[in-house]
Formats: structure tokens, C-alpha cells, sequence
């Protein structure tokens, strides 16, 4: 019945290696998204994707990189991980319309040690 | 770019009425949505306005004037349960990202 699933839910790393977040939206939208939740709770977008093209947030740091291999999944992969990136990930869908809200999913809490 | 404001944080009764402002700047505007997000857990959707006026829907009311860049979210007979962080975001340029502001946290208390 979960719309917008991730895995893991909480994800515990040493500094330098890398990882993947998978999440999974079975709404039948054509837009998925990253966004980044630091500790001040501010939720910043960090990827957005669909079927005609990716927009990456010139923030963001080329470490990251999302990666999808149908309509329906929009993965997170993460090389060489900082300390700073400790944060809980956010992914979320939507139909591509302006009046579309986002559904999202209950969030990955990464902690880089 | 775009700028939202909206105050930290907010300290209600329970059974009273409150209500959270978010300020805006930004060109193109197409759209403010308000979330709420309570602790450790995703967002979820309450409204979206983006003609001038008032959203009602039960105890949640969403109110917007372009001209001035603000939007209020009411919230009626407030519960317990309302403690919660409640983001407002703004989609405009003709993107169809919403940026989001730095959410309100509500203490609700008895």
C-alpha cells in the first residue's frame, strides 16, 4: 500500500565509503526527487527526474548522483562520504504539473561517522 | 532566487486558534503549498493556493495574497496532535519544484 518507500530507513557509515539509498513510488508519477533535511530541519531539493531530464541542484556536491532505472525507481548514490553529509534524505514523487503536490517517503537517516 | 520567511517556532493552547505566516519573494510565482511534518517523519500535504483568498478544509484554513508575497496557514481547535513543523513552499519561474522555507515548529500544549 506505501506510495513512496525508501531503504534503509536509517543508514550508519564511516567517512570515505559509499552508498546507495533505493527509493520506490508506486502512484504512477512521472517525476521523482531527492531533497536533503539538515539538523536545522531545513529541506533543501537536491535532484529532480523524469523522463526528460534530470535537474540537479548546482549545490550539490558531484559525489552525489541519482540514478533511475525505470519510471518507478529513482536511487542515491553516494561516493566518498563526509561527515557533513549526515542528514535524513528525503525522496518524493509527483505528476509533472505546476498544481501537482509531492508525495514523499518516510526519509533515510544517514549518520557518517 | 527565492526568499521565504516564516517564524522558528510557535507556542499555542490546545483548543485554541492559531495561525503561522510565510513571507515571500520571488518572480514568476506559481503556486504556495503547506506542508506539515511532524518529528521523524516525511511531510504530508494540507493545502495549496495560488489564487488570492482563503482555503478552507476542516480545521485547516490556507489564506495567500500574491500582491503582498504572503500566505498564512490557520489552524482551528487546536489538538495535541498539532505539534508538528509546518513548511511552506513556493513554486515559481514556471519550475514545478517547490522551495521551501525553513518550516515553523508548533508546540501545542495543554
Amino acid at each position: 500500500d506505501t506510495a513512496v518507500s525508501q531503504t534503509p530507513k536509517y543508514l550508519v557509515t564511516q567517512m570515505g565509503n559509499d552508498k546507495s539509498i533505493k527509493c520506490e513510488q508506486n502512484l504512477g508519477h512521472d517525476t521523482m526527487y531527492w531533497y536533503k533535511q539538515d539538523s536545522k530541519k531545513f529541506l533543501k531539493i537536491m535532484f529532480s527526474y523524469n523522463n526528460k531530464e534530470l535537474i540537479i541542484n548546482e549545490t550539490v556536491p558531484n559525489r552525489f548522483s541519482p540514478k533511475s532505472p525505470d519510471k518507478a525507481h529513482l536511487n542515491l548514490h553516494i561516493n566518498s562520504l563526509e561527515l557533513g553529509d549526515s542528514a535524513v534524505y528525503f525522496c518524493a514523487s509527483s505528476q509533472e504539473s505546476v498544481t501537482e503536490t509531492q508525495y514523499f517517503g518516510p526519509g533515510t537517516r544517514l549518520l557518517v561517522l | 532566487g527565492q526568499n521565504i520567511d516564516q517564524p522558528t517556532e510557535m507556542t499555542a493552547t490546545e483548543g485554541a486558534i492559531v495561525q503561522i505566516n510565510c513571507t515571500y519573494q520571488t518572480s514568476g510565482f506559481n503556486g504556495l503549498f503547506w506542508y506539515q511534518q511532524h518529528a521523524g517523519e516525511a511531510p504530508t500535504f494540507l493545502s495549496y493556493n495560488v489564487l488570492d483568498g482563503l482555503e478552507e478544509k476542516g480545521r485547516f484554513s490556507s489564506f495567500l495574497s500574491r500582491s503582498k508575497g504572503y500566505s498564512y496557514l490557520l489552524l482551528k481547535e487546536l489538538q495535541m496532535k498539532d505539534s508538528a513543523s509546518y513548511l511552506c513552499a513556493v513554486r515559481a519561474g514556471g519550475s514545478y519544484i517547490p522551495t521551501f522555507g525553513r518550516g515553523t515548529s508548533l508546540i501545542v500544549h495543554p
